[in-house]
């Protein structure tokens, strides 16, 4: 079954541990990014890639990094998270940027 | 980043009306895409649409690029189709920029 897949898909932290969040996609497609949606913002690009070792900024990159090693996975990296980071986040997928395959969500709360 | 303006809002229907969702946005586009979110927050691509009209069952959506904005028809709507309806427009930059969304309450 193609799709993508998150994880955790529920998550509480404190304030500055570390923590990653995994995304996985077995659709082979080259385009992938990550969002936050916030009541009432919609959702905001994060960060996205385009192909393995390619990634680049989104709308509201700031306290997060990602990899893009393999093509399969591209993961979230909070190093230092925050209470303002607390949302809800998405995974997505494409071949290249025309129909995006969504995650299941991970709801990220920091306290 | 593109603008983005849905509306409206909020729209409650009874099953079987139909309703249009606009999408106004800022800038010029390659690219614009709606996006389903239903009530226990799956998100669904509906159209990947820059230009011209598609169909796909009861839902279609016609994209105007040069009048920068893009309609979502939903005909004979059902308590299925309730749920947060997403436009999301995209320039040569490979981003997607997304509207606050249109909430569709259908009720029976």
């Amino acid at each position: 079954e193609a799709q993508v897949t998150q994880n955790p898909r529920y998550l509480i932290t404190v304030t500055g541990k570390k923590l990653t969040v995994t995304c996985s996609q077995n659709m082979n497609h080259e385009y992938m990014s990550w969002y936050r949606q916030d009541p009432g913002l919609g959702l905001r690009q994060i960060y996205y890639s385009m192909n393995v070792e390619v990634t680049d900024k989104g709308d509201v990159p700031e306290g997060y990094k990602v990899s893009r090693k393999e093509k399969r996975n591209f993961p979230l990296i909070l190093e230092s998270p925050s209470p303002n980071q607390t949302s809800l986040y998405f995974c997505a997928s494409s071949i290249t940027l025309n129909e995006q395959f969504f995650g299941p969500g991970t709801r990220l709360t920091v306290l | 980043g593109i603008q983005v303006e849905q509306s409206p809002p909020d729209l409650i229907l009874q099953e079987g009306a139909n309703s249009t969702l606009r999408c106004n946005f800022s800038d010029s586009v390659n690219n614009l895409q709606w996006f389903h979110q239903n009530p226990w927050g799956q998100l669904i691509n509906l159209f990947y649409i820059p230009s011209g009209t598609k169909q796909n069952g009861r839902l279609s959506a016609t994209t105007v690029a040069t009048e920068r904005y893009s309609l979502l028809y939903i005909s004979s709507s059902q308590t299925t189709d309730s749920g947060v309806y997403f436009c999301a427009p995209g320039g040569w930059d490979y981003k997607l920029s997304f509207g606050a969304g249109t909430t569709v309450t259908v009720r029976a």
